[in-house]
């Protein structure tokens, strides 16, 4: 299995232009999970899905943020309008029981 | 409110030494803790885990002690490597509940010098 793959690795935008992150999980697993990296706060959960469905968007962190789960085996997360604050790296990981497993992550960087 | 904490942001360790990472929690309902190490550029990977129903678990140079009545678990590395030196993170989880989110404390970057 090529694990989970994010696209892009890198992304460079100008604020207030819309970003989506794009995740594709293990096939099989059930769990998706979308994280984020900042030198403040560390790894940080902003959503987290169930068989496609999302469970928990609490840490999302305003309405700027959007993420989806079409279909097992694809997942976008959406900011929208993107603010330099936003500067970081996400992380998408699947699971099927407790551990997950990460991709490599993207790294945004909003100017 | 962090549930879960890793107080010491660096630690450097000459190789072949012992390195010793610790990591202390709040909510006392997690039942399951794990270690991911992470390189740059990369995203973090499994490295070990303890059910808390244990208090030690080991696996080649890497062994992980849990301390539930101080709410405290330490990865230990011995003997250290070059390689080794990464961000680690310990994450813990309430597993019997259908609620999967790991919760991870803010690592601690480990160097090990040759």
């Amino acid at each position: 299995d090529a694990g989970v793959i994010q696209s892009p690795r890198h992304e460079v935008t100008e604020m207030g232009q819309e970003v989506t992150l794009r995740c594709k999980p293990i096939s099989g697993h059930d769990y998706l999970f979308w994280y984020r990296q900042t030198m403040m706060r560390g790894l940080e959960l902003l959503i987290y899905f169930n068989n496609n469905v999302p469970i928990d968007d609490s840490g999302m962190p305003e309405d700027r943020f959007s993420a989806k789960m079409p279909n097992a085996s694809f997942s976008t997360l959406k900011i929208q309008p993107s603010e330099p604050r936003d500067s970081a790296v996400y992380f998408c990981a699947s699971s099927l029981r407790v551990q997950l497993y990460f991709g490599q992550g993207t790294r945004l960087t909003v100017v | 409110d962090q549930q879960v904490k890793q107080n010491s942001p660096s630690l450097s360790v000459q190789e072949g030494r012992i390195s010793i990472l610790n990591c202390d929690y709040t909510n006392s309902m997690f039942d399951y803790f794990l270690w991911y190490k992470k390189y740059p550029a990369e995203g973090p990977t499994f490295l070990i885990s303890i059910s808390s129903i244990k208090d030690k678990n080991e696996d080649g140079r890497f062994t992980v002690f849990l301390n539930k009545s101080a709410k405290h678990l330490s990865l230990h590395i011995v003997p250290s490597q070059p390689g080794d030196s990464a961000v680690y993170f310990c994450a813990a989880v309430i597993s019997s509940g259908s609620a999967r989110q790991l919760t991870f404390g803010s690592g601690t970057q480990l160097t090990v010098l040759p």
